[in-house]
């Protein structure tokens, strides 16, 4: 079945440090990609996607790029904040609109 | 600004009482999820719909928990009885089906604790 792997948290940065969160998966077709983040106390919401390969998201700085050949859709930001703390989630829809799988999500913490 | 609304935000209960959670999705979305997020767990899928049809409940307890919607405008999620173990924050999520393109909307959840 489908599946989602994030690389293990917490992740702990200085402000200003580049981030990157891996996300690799495994799915059959050609699925849609997402990152999602929850911040403190709320729900998730959608951070950024691509829905086809070599297809880049990106939304408040964050970037990812939908690479088909490595299974990757590896989250990266080149500066980070204090605000940027939170947990992500990587996750993946497949075509048929039947199955959405969440990671178990990385959590991030930012250090002035 | 459309959103998924949830109520209660908040509920303590006492085991073996029942709990109501109840979800509005976004107007005109034809698909509602229910999920659980736990530290131990983490985001562990519940129930799926669509079109108000349950689609996948094979995440839930069936013995004491059940998901319906009664119409378009509200998605419920009933524990009975509750127990200690259900202590959680359940999130409701929604959206339009359009292909591959599936994001899901999520409501800022009901944290519940049964002591």
């Amino acid at each position: 079945g489908n599946s989602v792997t994030q690389m293990e948290g917490p992740v702990t940065l200085s402000e200003e440090a580049f981030l990157t969160i891996n996300c690799t998966y495994t799915a059959t077709g050609y699925p849609s990609l997402f990152w999602y983040v929850q911040y403190p106390g709320e729900g998730l919401q959608l951070l950024l996607k691509a829905t086809k390969a070599d297809d880049k998201g990106s939304n408040k700085g964050f970037e990812a790029t939908y690479r088909k050949e490595t299974t990757s859709f590896h989250l990266e930001k080149g500066s980070v904040q204090v605000s940027d703390s939170a947990v992500y989630f990587c996750a993946l829809a497949d075509n048929y609109g039947q199955n959405f799988v969440f990671g178990p999500g990385t959590r991030l913490s930012v250090l002035p | 600004d459309a959103r998924v609304t949830q109520t209660p935000r908040h509920k303590v209960t006492e085991m073996g009482q029942e709990v109501t959670m109840r979800c509005q999705p976004i107007l005109g979305h034809n698909t509602v999820f229910w999920y659980r997020q736990t530290m131990m767990q983490g985001l562990e899928l519940l129930a799926y719909f669509r079109n108000r049809a349950p689609l996948d409940d094979s995440g839930m307890p069936k013995d004491r928990f059940s998901a319906e919607m009664p119409d378009a405008t509200l998605a419920t999620l009933k524990i009975q009885p509750s127990e200690p173990r259900d202590s959680a924050v359940y999130f409701c999520a929604s959206g339009a089906e359009a292909g591959a393109y599936n994001e899901q909307f999520f409501g800022p959840g009901t944290r519940l604790t049964v002591l």
